[in-house]
């Protein structure tokens, strides 16, 4: 059970736009800055947004994060069959004093 | 460019010890916080430990605390994390990441592409 709580899967057809949530606390999303990774098959995991909104260097505008309160969101709009992958999202934990991971979610392109 | 090539997986005992190494290039090794992070088949990433710039801060998850010693050896640009009395469940992919610098805590940014580690008998 991860601390961060995340949809296993989604799904949306190419051009779409698609929303994936991240659930925490006041311990971890409350209170600190989260970061979104995407993980593509195979590869080492690749940080897309940081401090909760900020784009990683040579990640595409398609991407964006936002937060609010305990919660967070990653959007990808304008889907491409490219963006298939697993996203996690991820947090300081204050009274873990631990880095803690949402359980990933599987996004599939129609 | 930034690189970090893990080595030091493969197939351990139940209650063996293991030593991952992680050696750095293309940046300054000694002015970044580093962590490992796993996988488990098939699972999601877990955060395992970190250590910052100097060596005088050290955090771990909880399921690897007493197990775990994680160290670095800045003038070789080298990571360590040396684990004992492995279990089945530490089986998984070990990345080796360097944060982004900055403020802290500092996301990932830049990730090896893994060393695998099989606890078995």
């Amino acid at each position: 059970q991860s601390v961060l709580t995340q949809s296993p899967s989604v799904s949306a057809a190419p051009r779409q736009r698609v929303t994936i949530s991240c659930s925490g606390t006041s311990s971890n999303i409350g209170n600190n800055a989260v970061n979104w990774y995407q993980q593509l098959p195979g590869k080492a995991p690749k940080l897309l947004i940081y401090y909760d909104d900020l784009l990683s260097s040579g990640v595409s505008v398609r991407f964006s994060g936002s937060k609010s309160g305990t919660s967070a969101s990653l959007a990808i709009s304008g889907l491409q069959s490219e963006d298939e992958a697993d996203y996690y999202c991820a947090a300081w934990d204050a009274s873990l004093n631990a880095w803690v991971f949402g359980g990933g979610t599987k996004l599939t392109v129609l | 460019e930034v690189q970090l090539v893990e080595s030091g997986g493969g197939l351990v005992q139940p209650g063996g010890s293991v030593r991952l190494s992680c050696e750095a290039s293309g940046f300054t090794f000694s002015t970044y916080w580093m962590s490992w992070v796993r996988q488990a088949p098939g699972k999601g990433l877990e955060w395992v430990a970190n250590i910052k710039n100097d060596g005088s801060e050290k955090y771990f998850v909880g399921s690897v605390k007493g197990r775990c010693t994680i160290s670095r050896d800045n003038a070789e640009k080298s990571l360590y994390l040396d684990m004992k009395n492995l279990r089945a469940e530490d089986t998984a992919v070990y990345y080796c990441t360097r944060d982004r610098g900055g403020a802290t805590p500092a996301p990932f940014e830049s990730w090896g592409q893994g060393t695998l580690v099989t606890v078995s008998s």
